[in-house]
């Protein structure tokens, strides 16, 4: 069975310029989270979706980060300009419901320059 | 604020040895503490996880303490080995894997 999947793993852009990352949950889970991970630091979540509905992005940064969960399946998660700070590893994990265990994919490690 | 304190920073253990990692909760809601294991360039993966049910869970080299009282619990790791050299997070949510919040990570390195 296929894992979470995300794309691309690293991407190195120009401040100012706007990003997106793609994340393809594992197959029957309704439940999927965005993370973020800075060097050296546990990941904090950014937003929750629970089928196609964000449950819970009360950490997203709503002024420059947008996410979307098009049909429940797959997800993308945009900045719009980026920031040198938010140079980071960006975590997509799903899990079955919102009581199980959450898997998580390998990150897209963004470098803003 | 820092909900889950996560010690030591790093830790050096010789091969065969016992490896100990602490965290320390501050939100009695928690109900799901589990240990996720990050190899470099990897996305962290779920090694063992334990409800406040129970005082102990081994699966394996694996075992978590849990005091609750104390709001801590820990992860051992037996008869360590240089494969397990890795980034260790604990973490903690309420309601299952809803909002998991993660300690701060420890480096785990074991020497041959």
């Amino acid at each position: 069975e296929a894992g979470v999947v995300q794309s691309p793993r690293y991407k190195i852009i120009e401040k100012k310029q706007p990003v997106a990352f793609w994340c393809n949950p594992i197959s029957g889970h309704n439940t999927l989270y965005w993370y973020l991970q800075n060097l050296g630091q546990g990941p904090e979540l950014l937003i929750r979706y629970e089928n196609e509905e964000a449950v819970d992005d009360s950490q997203l940064p709503k002024d420059r980060f947008s996410a979307e969960r098009l049909k429940g399946v797959d997800s993308t998660l945009k900045i719009q300009p980026a920031e040198l700070g938010d140079s980071a590893v960006y975590l997509c994990a799903s899990s079955f419901n919102e009581n199980t265990e959450a898997f998580f994919g390998q990150g897209t490690r963004l470098t803003v320059v | 604020q820092q909900q889950v304190k996560q010690s030591p920073q790093s830790l050096i253990v010789q091969k065969g040895g016992i490896s100990i990692i602490n965290c320390a909760y501050e939100n009695t809601a928690f109900d799901y503490f589990p240990w996720y294991q990050q190899f470099p360039g990897k996305g962290p993966a779920l090694l063992i996880a334990i409800r406040p049910d129970v005082s102990e869970k081994k699966e394996g080299r694996f075992t978590i303490s849990f005091n609750k009282s104390a709001k801590q619990f820990s992860l051992h790791i037996m008869d360590s080995q240089p494969g397990d050299s890795a980034t260790y997070f604990c973490a903690a949510s309420s309601l299952g894997a809803q909002k998991l919040v993660f300690g701060q990570g420890t480096r785990l390195t074991i020497n041959p």
